[in-house]
């Protein structure tokens, strides 16, 4: 069941822009984890972000979240065609099932 | 690396065809899931395990069933497959509560 939201749904921007992805969630969360997902692939991991965790980097790539907003923002630096995917945050239900939101579909043009 | 294998690809089958989808992880994590993936739909949890032998109903579980006889394999199994389950289907592990979630390649399975 999807019950995140992601927004914006759909963002285009040109090489060397940044994009920024917005999440938000209903319930309290463990962790906040980030995924790519190129066309017809498979989910990659990018970010996991615990609640007691306010910002996280990994490369290009920084992370926050705001427990008080139930937000996330995932800001893609520096953006390359190569980015160009769909990406989604999940939040960690009991088992550590994840819960997804709708995804970002992110076109980046060279 | 962390390693989610799944056997196939791209498979095609027959309305009323017994399906297994297999799934191998290589880091004895003790979580696997199975999620389908359809466009409008997002991705869908339709069973979980979280040990040897035991499994959960995720949100969408009628129509499947899952193996799991040992640790590192998770099979989903669609026992009379039928058109509406034509679809991507992603395998998933994980260890304890709160860790990375790492998910295989998926496969397509198209029903005829």
């Amino acid at each position: 069941s999807q019950q995140g939201e992601e927004d914006p749904q759909a963002l285009s921007i040109q090489e060397g822009e940044n994009a920024t992805m917005n999440c938000s969630y209903k319930t309290s969360i463990n962790n906040l984890q980030w995924y790519r997902q190129n066309s017809g692939r498979g989910l990659v991991h990018l970010i996991l972000i615990r609640s007691n965790e306010r910002e996280k980097h990994s490369g290009r790539l920084r992370v926050t979240l705001d427990t008080s907003k139930k937000s996330s923002s995932l800001l893609i630096t520096a953006s390359r065609a190569a980015d160009t995917a769909s990406y989604f945050c999940a939040r960690t239900g009991g088992y550590n099932k994840l819960i997804f939101g709708a995804g970002t579909r992110l076109a980046v043009h060279p | 690396d962390v390693k989610v294998t799944q056997s196939s690809r791209y498979l095609v089958k027959r309305t009323g065809e017994k399906v297994f989808l297999e799934c191998v992880q290589d880091m004895d994590h003790e979580n696997m899931f199975w999620y389908r993936q359809d466009p409008g739909l997002g991705l869908r949890l339709i069973y979980f395990s979280y040990d040897v032998k035991m499994k959960e109903k995720g949100d969408i579980p009628e129509g499947y069933s899952v193996s799991r006889e040992k640790k590192e394999r998770f099979s989903l199994i669609l026992e009379s497959a039928s058109t509406n389950q034509t679809s991507m289907y992603l395998c998933a592990s994980g260890q304890g509560q709160t860790d990375t979630i790492y998910f295989g390649e998926g496969s397509w399975l198209t029903v005829v």
